[in-house]
């Protein structure tokens, strides 16, 4: 009955290979974000997603894209991993974009 | 830029003291600041919030506490326990609804 899940939840792959982070909420939010966080466990916005607009942090390379097949899952799909990529990534989710959000447990993704 | 900006110290507490972690902000138009809390190998918890029209919010065992003339932010945890040992977080709202973390404070109850 986790309200936000994320899987896989540890992720280890080559440099170079695309992967994806698959992200389900039963909170019946409608705005979903991507965070990274790095070994220093700073955390970072990466995206920002409802139903009709899509905010990007603009420092988030163009190998990461957020994709929604609708309202209850945000994935991410990051291409070309390089090794900066190793992080735990979190999804989180809030109704009508306000606060608080709520986290999923993270994803750590190693690049080896 | 403007940041929410938070040292990265590690706070010692002895159980059943009260614990005081501490957040400096330097974007003076922010009006929403939240709280969380992070456990090993989870994600970041929802704590306590507060908006810029208040200075002083509580909850159980936690109070934030909101100082807009130093841009400061601190949380109050009353008779600190185990289960209170985390890494504590800061943000305040920026721009789109997105939120902007501090660093973060390791927070450690001693027996």
């Amino acid at each position: 009955d986790t309200a936000v899940s994320q899987t896989p939840k540890y992720l280890v792959t080559q440099m170079g290979n695309d992967k994806s982070i698959k992200c389900e909420q039963n909170l019946g939010h409608d705005t979903m974000y991507w965070y990274k966080q790095d070994s220093k466990k700073f955390l970072k916005i990466m995206f920002s997603y409802n139903n009709k607009e899509l905010i990007i942090n603009e420092t988030v390379p163009n190998r990461f894209s957020p994709k929604s097949p609708d309202k209850a899952h945000l994935n991410l799909h990051i291409n070309s991993l390089e090794l900066g990529d190793s992080a735990v990534y979190f999804c989180a989710s809030s109704h009508r974009g306000a606060q608080p959000q709520h986290f999923g447990d993270g994803t750590r993704l190693s690049i080896l | 830029g403007e940041s929410v900006g938070l040292h990265l110290p590690t706070l010692s507490v002895q159980e059943g003291d009260n614990s005081i972690i501490n957040c400096a902000y330097s974007n003076s138009a922010s009006d929403y600041f939240i709280w969380y809390k992070q456990e090993s190998g989870k994600g970041p918890q929802f704590i306590i919030d507060i908006r810029s029209n208040m200075d002083k919010r509580q909850g159980q065992r936690v109070t934030v506490l909101l100082n807009k003339t130093v841009k400061h932010l601190s949380l109050q945890i009353a008779a600190t326990q185990p289960g209170d040992s985390a890494v504590y977080f800061c943000a305040e709202k920026n721009a789109g609804n997105m939120l902007t973390f501090g660093g973060g404070t390791r927070l450690m109850v001693k027996p």
